[in-house]
């Protein structure tokens, strides 16, 4: 399973879009790129997976580049609740043989008022 | 549909003490999951069960550890005995199929004195 590297913290204010990305320079041919969201006291949630170019849902947008070494997940126009833990892991669903997760530090989002 | 149940939500033991663990994953989904975060660190996979059976088990740090499936519904994770150092958040997950979705509970975050 690929290494995953994003960055520890980012702030952010309310109404702002913001971008995390996260490189994976290890990246096999079958991986499919995952990010997860998690709240204080809850456990992670999906939220949105790609493979390349452009993923879109209700919450998040993926981009991942014709190398698929990075990936940068948006989030437009963030408010306070959208303030989480964004974990970004590689490896996993889609196509792999196991259901195992392996999470790395993710990346703290502070939105601010 | 309900989510992913984890009880209790706290547990709080001494040294030496045995401690239960309880997950009720979403109905139908044969794959469950155990993942724990100690303070500080990542959350780390402990085993995967695929209905009853164990498909996984290579994050169990040790004996003190038992993972039981029986009848491939809920799972139970014991602790026994505790050690200081089993502090933390013990998540369940649960999915579909293996390299699907994961949906978690809320943890139980266990303290051990």
């Amino acid at each position: 399973l690929a290494k995953t590297t994003q960055p520890i913290s980012m702030d952010s204010y309310e109404g702002q879009e913001v971008n995390i990305t996260c490189s994976h320079n290890n990246i096999a041919t079958n991986d499919y790129i995952t990010w997860y969201q998690q709240f204080p006291s809850q456990g992670p949630r999906f939220i949105i997976q790609g493979y390349k170019t452009k993923v879109t849902n209700e919450v998040a947008s993926l981009f991942i580049p014709a190398d698929r070494k990075s990936s940068t997940l948006s989030l437009p126009r963030v408010s306070l609740s959208d303030t989480a833990v964004y974990y970004c892991l590689v490896g996993v669903h889609g196509s792999s043989n196991t259901g195992k997760l392996i999470f790395g530090q993710g990346t703290t989002l502070q939105v601010k008022p | 549909e309900a989510g992913v149940t984890q009880f209790p939500s706290h547990s709080v033991i001494e040294k030496g003490q045995t401690v239960t663990l309880r997950c009720d994953p979403i109905s139908g989904h044969d794959n469950l999951y155990w993942y724990r975060r100690v303070m500080g660190k990542e959350i780390k996979f402990l085993l995967h069960f695929v209905k009853e059976s164990k498909q996984d088990e290579s994050g169990m740090p040790n004996n003190r550890f038992l993972a039981e499936r029986t009848g491939g519904t809920y799972s139970t994770l014991k602790v026994q005995p505790a050690e200081l150092e089993d502090s933390g958040v013990y998540f369940c997950a649960s999915s579909q199929k293996m390299n699907t979705e994961a949906f978690f509970g809320q943890g139980t975050r266990l303290t051990v004195v």
